[in-house]
């Protein structure tokens, strides 16, 4: 089945520590993006990328770095300088035209103890 | 600069009822706007989305959406809701350049009551 993966579902880091995410898709999409969900403020843009080694800031990038290495494959790094990284991550992917649609993953939950 | 804000934060629709979830866009070209849906804990899954053409776009799991133009709106629209229908929506739109990201509206959280 064609779809977009994401692992861990939960994830726990220890204050200090950093943390990859994993993002993988296999439609072959050129675009790929990592959203923040926090509880009433919808998904807001961390980084996006439209072709392999290339990418660029969101409205939230500080504290996170990215990778895009490979087409399928879009990790989001979530460093200790980010303050609050407590949150519900989303990784989605489109056709790289004019306004394709963009198709989501089911999601990390990252808790910072 | 783009935005797009949902007023609603949460919706009880009994059982059968209509249900309207309103969103409100801001952005001086045509937009092209989207409508997403998720359960607790999960991905967001595409309801419905308008580009051009008809202004009454229909969608999956029997929701449509009416683009108003003159009202710079895209409320999403069903007769008759299913308790499995409990969820929260998300209204956003596309613009600027091709692979963008989206911007989104805060959400709707539907309750369904029996």
């Amino acid at each position: 089945d064609g779809g977009i993966t994401q692992s861990p579902k939960y994830l726990f880091r220890k204050e200090g520590q950093n943390v990859t995410l994993s993002c993988e898709q296999n439609l072959n999409h050129d675009a790929m993006y990592w959203y923040r969900q926090d509880p009433g403020q919808g998904l807001r843009l961390i980084y996006y990328s439209q072709i392999v080694n290339d990418f660029q800031k969101g409205d939230i990038a500080e504290g996170y770095s990215v990778s895009r290495e490979k087409k399928e494959s879009f990790p989001l790094t979530v460093t200790s300088a980010q303050k609050n990284p407590t949150a519900f991550y989303l990784c989605a992917s489109s056709l790289d035209k004019q306004f394709d649609t963009q198709y989501f993953g089911p999601g990390t939950r990252l808790t910072v103890l | 600069a783009q935005s797009v804000t949902q007023p609603d934060i949460h919706i009880t629709v009994s059982e059968g009822a209509s249900l309207e979830l309103r969103c409100n866009y801001s952005y001086g070209a045509t937009p092209y706007l989207f409508w997403y849906v998720q359960s607790p804990g999960q991905g967001l899954q595409l309801l419905l989305k308008y580009f051009s053409g008809d202004t009454l776009v229909q969608g999956i799991k029997g929701f449509e959406a009416e683009f108003k133009r003159s009202q710079s709106s895209f409320n999403l629209r069903k007769p008759s809701v299913h308790w499995s229908d409990a969820a929260e929506y998300f209204c956003a739109v596309a613009a600027g350049q091709a692979g963008t990201a989206l911007i989104f509206g805060k959400g709707t959280t539907l309750s369904v009551s029996s």
